[in-house]
C-alpha cells in the first residue's frame, strides 16, 4: 500500500523558514516523479513544485521559484520542501503527492494527508 | 500559465441523479492531458480520471471523463451518497501544471 507522510509544519513568522519532509513507502520510491501540492484554508489546490525520479528535472510555480527548493533523498525514501522568506500567503496545506511515472510531466495518483504550514506574526 | 475553469460552481442534485461536470482551458491542452479528483471534507484529493478518459485504478465506471483541446467533462452517472465531495481538474500538459477552482456537488 502506498503511503506518503508528512511533517515539517508549524506555525511561522514571515521572513523565516521552514523544511518540510515526506515519508514514502508502499512503492519503489526512486522509479516515480514526486510533488507538493498545497491549499490555502477553505481554497482549492496550487502544485508548488516537482522532481523528477533522479532529480535532472525540476518544476516550480512562478510564485515560489527563489524562495523554495525541493529535493529527494532516494537512499532514505524521501521528499524535502525547504521554504524561506516565507508569506502569509504561503499559509496552506501541504501535500506530497506521488506521479505515476518517472517524468514528472504529469498527474498525481496518490496524496498524502498533508501538514499545515501558518505564516504569521 | 492554463487557467482552468470549471462550473458550475456548485450542483445541488439527489441521489440516483447524473452529474456533469464543466472543465474549460484558457488555452488547448496538449495531449488531452487532463486529470479530475474528487476531495471529499478534510480528506486528501483522489485520483479519478486521467488522459481525460481514463479511469484510476479502482474507480467505478460511473465516473467517465471526455473532452479535448479547450472543452473537458466529468459525468457521475448515478449519484452515490459517497459521491457528494468537491471535484477538481487538474492540466498537466504545459507547466505550471494548474488546478481548477472546484465544482462542490451537494445533495438537494
Amino acid at each position: 500500500e502506498v503511503q506518503l507522510v508528512e511533517s515539517g509544519g508549524g506555525l511561522v513568522q514571515p521572513g523565516r523558514s521552514l523544511r518540510l519532509s515526506c515519508a514514502a513507502s508502499g512503492f519503489t520510491f526512486d522509479d516515480y516523479a514526486m510533488h507538493w501540492v498545497r491549499q490555502a484554508p477553505g481554497k482549492g489546490l496550487e502544485w508548488v513544485s516537482g522532481l523528477d525520479w533522479n532529480s535532472n528535472n525540476i518544476g516550480y510555480v512562478d510564485s515560489v521559484k527563489g524562495r523554495f527548493t525541493i529535493s529527494r533523498d532516494n537512499a532514505k525514501s524521501s521528499l524535502y520542501l525547504q521554504m524561506n522568506s516565507l508569506r502569509p500567503e504561503d499559509t496552506a496545506l501541504y501535500y506530497c503527492a506521488k506521479g505515476p511515472y518517472s517524468s514528472f510531466i504529469y498527474y498525481f495518483d496518490y496524496w498524502g494527508r498533508g501538514t499545515l504550514v501558518t505564516v504569521s506574526s | 500559465e492554463i487557467v482552468l475553469t470549471q462550473s458550475p460552481g456548485t450542483l445541488s442534485l439527489s441521489p440516483g441523479e447524473r452529474a456533469t461536470l464543466s472543465c474549460r482551458a484558457s488555452q488547448s491542452v496538449s495531449n488531452s492531458y487532463l486529470a479530475w479528483y474528487q476531495q471529499k471534507p478534510g480528506q486528501a484529493p483522489t485520483l479519478l480520471i486521467f488522459g481525460a478518459s481514463s479511469r484510476a485504478t479502482g474507480i467505478p465506471d460511473t465516473f467517465s471523463g471526455s473532452g479535448s483541446a479547450t472543452d473537458f467533462t466529468l459525468t457521475i452517472s448515478r449519484l452515490e451518497p459517497e459521491d457528494f465531495a468537491v471535484y477538481y481538474c487538474q492540466q498537466y500538459g504545459s507547466s505550471p501544471w494548474t488546478f481548477g477552482q472546484g465544482t462542490k456537488v451537494e445533495i438537494k
